[in-house]
């Protein structure tokens, strides 16, 4: 069975400290892998996604950026956090192609800015 | 544009049966999607909907309608551990990807 895997679970950084979030997932290949934000009372917003790896796509302008250096590993980092990227950040993954398959997603990561 | 619309929060009665609805504007549908998520925890796949009608899951069933842009959550015999966010969230077949709603805040009382 598939497996999804996010570490650290929680996590206390300083304001312009740098960021970096790991996803693993485990039992399948070539799966489509997404980094969402979840902001405190708000929905799931889409970050970035992949379909491959090295092939990352941003859905909004930040100071995140995401590499898949492996087939099944996905990290989000940034260069100098910001208070506003405090949130609960979760990975997900689907199978590869274009079917309506649902994703599933890690356990998250709660990062808090201060 | 893309917008998905859900009742921010309900309050039913352990037993009851709730209802949650799900309005949705895409460009572009491949299915709609509902998933659980309880507080501090990541959201887990609850049914999707492809094409017209109702699926049913045990407890939980879920309705589609295309052409009217709407979905709903049945949950029948409420039980405590119901209380919980429900996302809807449509993938666009224009670009595969899922837009999630704000979340509907379901308290279940004794």
């Amino acid at each position: 069975s598939q497996t999804i895997h996010q570490w650290p679970a929680t996590l206390v950084q300083p304001v312009g400290s740098p960021l970096s979030l790991e996803c693993t997932v485990e039992g399948t290949s070539n799966p489509n892998l997404y980094w969402y934000r979840q902001a405190a009372g708000r929905g799931l917003q889409l970050l970035f996604y992949s379909v491959g790896i090295g092939q990352i796509s941003s859905e909004v302008p930040q100071n995140l950026s995401a590499s898949r250096p492996q087939d099944r590993q996905f990290i989000l980092s940034s260069k100098k956090l910001l208070l506003s990227d405090s949130g609960f950040y979760l990975c997900a993954w689907s199978p590869a192609g274009t079917n309506p398959y649902e994703q599933y997603f890690g356990p998250g990561t709660r990062l808090t800015v201060t | 544009g893309q917008n998905i619309d859900q009742p921010t929060e309900m309050t039913a009665t352990e037993g009851a049966i709730v209802q949650i609805n799900c309005t949705y504007q895409t460009s572009g549908f491949n299915g709609l999607f509902w998933y659980q998520q309880h507080a501090g925890e990541a959201p887990t796949f609850l049914s999707y909907n492809v094409l017209d009608g109702l699926e049913e899951k045990g407890r939980f069933s879920s309705f589609l309608s295309r052409s009217k842009g709407y979905s709903y959550l049945l949950l029948k015999e409420l039980q405590m551990k119901d209380s919980a966010s429900y996302l809807c969230a449509v993938r666009s077949s224009n670009t595969g990807k899922l837009i999630f709603g704000q979340g509907t805040t379901l308290q279940v009382k004794p």
